[in-house]
C-alpha cells in the first residue's frame, strides 16, 4: 500500500533552515507528483508547492519563493522540503502528500506530518 | 491568486441530519479542478472529493460534491458521528493551489 513516512520533530532557531524528508513506498515513486502543505497551530491548511519526482519540476507558492526548495531522490524514493531563514511564522506541521491518481492533481495520500517549531 | 471562501465557518448539526457546505472561488475554476478534504484533530487531511464531484476511493456515498465555475458544494447526507470534523476545499487551477479557510462541522 502507498505509504509516506516523514522525518521527525524539528526545533529550530530563527534564521536557521530546516529540511524535512518524505520517504515513499508501495508505488513507483517517479510517476506521481508530490505536494507539500503546512498547518500552523490552530490554523488552516496552506499549500506550499508541488514537485514532479520524475524530472524535478517544481511549482512554489510565491509567498515562499526564495526560501523554499523541494527536491526528490528517485534512487531512495524520498522527497525533501527545505525552508530557509525561518521565523516564528514558520512554526507548523508540514505534510507531504501524493496525488491520488493520474487523473488529478489532488493529493490523496498524506504523510503523518512533521512538526517544525521555530523558537529562540 | 484565487481565493476560496467557505461558508459557514461553523455548522452545528445533529447525527442523521444533512450538511451542505459551500466553497466559492474568486474566479471560475478550470475544468472544475476542486477537491474537498476532511480533517480531524491531530490527523492529516483525508481526500473526499476531487474533480468537484468524484469520490475518492473508500469514501462513503453519503459524501457528494457538486458545482461548477466558481460555486461548489459538499453535501453529507445523514451525518454519522465520525463526520464531525473540519472540511476544506482546495483548487488546482493556477498556482498557488490555495485552500479555503475551512468549515467546522460540530455536533449540536
Amino acid at each position: 500500500q502507498v505509504q509516506l513516512v516523514q522525518s521527525g520533530v524539528e526545533l529550530k532557531k530563527p534564521g536557521a533552515s530546516v529540511k524535512v524528508s518524505c520517504k515513499a513506498s508501495g508505488y513507483p515513486f517517479p510517476i506521481y507528483g508530490l505536494h507539500w502543505v503546512r498547518q500552523a497551530p490552530g490554523q488552516g491548511l496552506e499549500w506550499m508547492g508541488w514537485i514532479s519526482p520524475s524530472n524535478g519540476h517544481t511549482i512554489y507558492t510565491q509567498k515562499l519563493q526564495g526560501r523554499l526548495t523541494m527536491t526528490a531522490d528517485t534512487s531512495t524514493s524520498t522527497a525533501y522540503m527545505e525552508l530557509r531563514s525561518l521565523t516564528s511564522d514558520d512554526t507548523a506541521v508540514y505534510y507531504c502528500a501524493r496525488v491520488v491518481n493520474s487523473l488529478t492533481t489532488a493529493p490523496g495520500y498524506w504523510g503523518q506530518g512533521t512538526l517544525v517549531t521555530v523558537s529562540s | 491568486e484565487i481565493v476560496l471562501t467557505q461558508s459557514p465557518g461553523t455548522m452545528s448539526l445533529s447525527p442523521g441530519e444533512r450538511a451542505t457546505l459551500s466553497c466559492r472561488a474568486s474566479q471560475s475554476l478550470t475544468s472544475n479542478y476542486l477537491a474537498w478534504y476532511q480533517q480531524k484533530p491531530g490527523q492529516a487531511p483525508r481526500l473526499l472529493i476531487y474533480g468537484a464531484s468524484i469520490r475518492a476511493t473508500g469514501i462513503p456515498d453519503r459524501f457528494s460534491g457538486s458545482g461548477s465555475g466558481a460555486d461548489f458544494t459538499l453535501t453529507i447526507t445523514s451525518l454519522e458521528p465520525e463526520d464531525f470534523a473540519v472540511y476544506y476545499c482546495q483548487h488546482f487551477t493556477t498556482s498557488p493551489y490555495t485552500f479555503g479557510q475551512g468549515t467546522k462541522l460540530e455536533i449540536k
